[in-house]
């Protein structure tokens, strides 16, 4: 299994709190995405980076931030947490793009009351 | 826009029996890449199989081939000998050479039935 984990696994905050995900990899892979799953919507990217301080917004990334200071660690914001942000929050890595496999760490539920 | 649908939100097989799961997209790009990911239980998403647009020969893993239909825009994946391991959700994803987002699919819902 790729080495790729997150944190918290599990999250409850309330409306208006800020919260920050990390994403931490050992395989020393470029490229480092955030998305979030929710039911008939599969999977949907908010948020990407292809290097240190390198990122690029996603299909739905309006109320989040990233930020990517080593290659290990990719952290996701929520400024200001609402309730239509309740979900699944997944990090995957790639070692490129296109074709290349990406490795998706365990995620995190997360419940905005 | 890039759209990816899955027709089918569930399906249910009998156990060494062949399935067949759905998936058509929406693209002016003639460049592309197709992904079938797996996603049981345990949340952990895993890949399945994956084409290029531009290899006419259709992908095949083990137990698992894709039909793919370039000018009809589908990308079906089939499941031989089917197993109780291979209950899960599977969703069916795009990207294109330009950007290399992947777009996903909502996903299908397979059951095994022993």
């Amino acid at each position: 299994d790729a080495g790729i984990t997150q944190s918290p696994r599990h999250k409850v905050t309330e409306t208006g709190t800020p919260v920050t995900l990390r994403c931490h990899q050992t395989e020393n892979h470029r490229y480092m995405y955030w998305y979030r799953q929710d039911p008939g919507h599969g999977l949907r990217l908010i948020h990407y980076s292809y290097g240190v301080k390198d990122t690029d917004k996603g299909e739905v990334s309006d109320g989040y931030s990233v930020s990517r200071s080593k290659t290990e660690d990719f952290l996701l914001t929520l400024e200001s947490a609402t309730s239509s942000q309740t979900s699944v929050y997944f990090c995957a890595i790639s070692e490129g793009q296109g074709l290349w496999e990406q490795y998706f760490g365990p995620g995190t539920r997360l419940t905005v009351t | 826009a890039q759209t990816v649908t899955q027709s089918q939100p569930e399906m249910s097989v009998q156990e060494a029996e062949t399935v067949t799961l759905s998936c058509t997209y929406d693209t002016s790009e003639s460049d592309y890449y197709l992904f079938w990911y797996k996603q049981p239980p345990s949340r952990q998403m895993i890949l399945v199989i994956r084409q290029e647009a531009y290899k006419q020969q259709n992908a095949t893993e083990n137990r698992f081939s894709v039909n793919f239909q370039k000018a009809a825009k589908s990308f079906s994946l089939k499941i031989s000998d089917s197993q109780l391991g291979d209950a899960a959700m599977y969703f069916c994803a795009y990207s294109a050479y330009s950007n290399y987002q992947l777009i996903w699919g909502a996903g299908t819902k397979l059951i095994i039935k022993p």
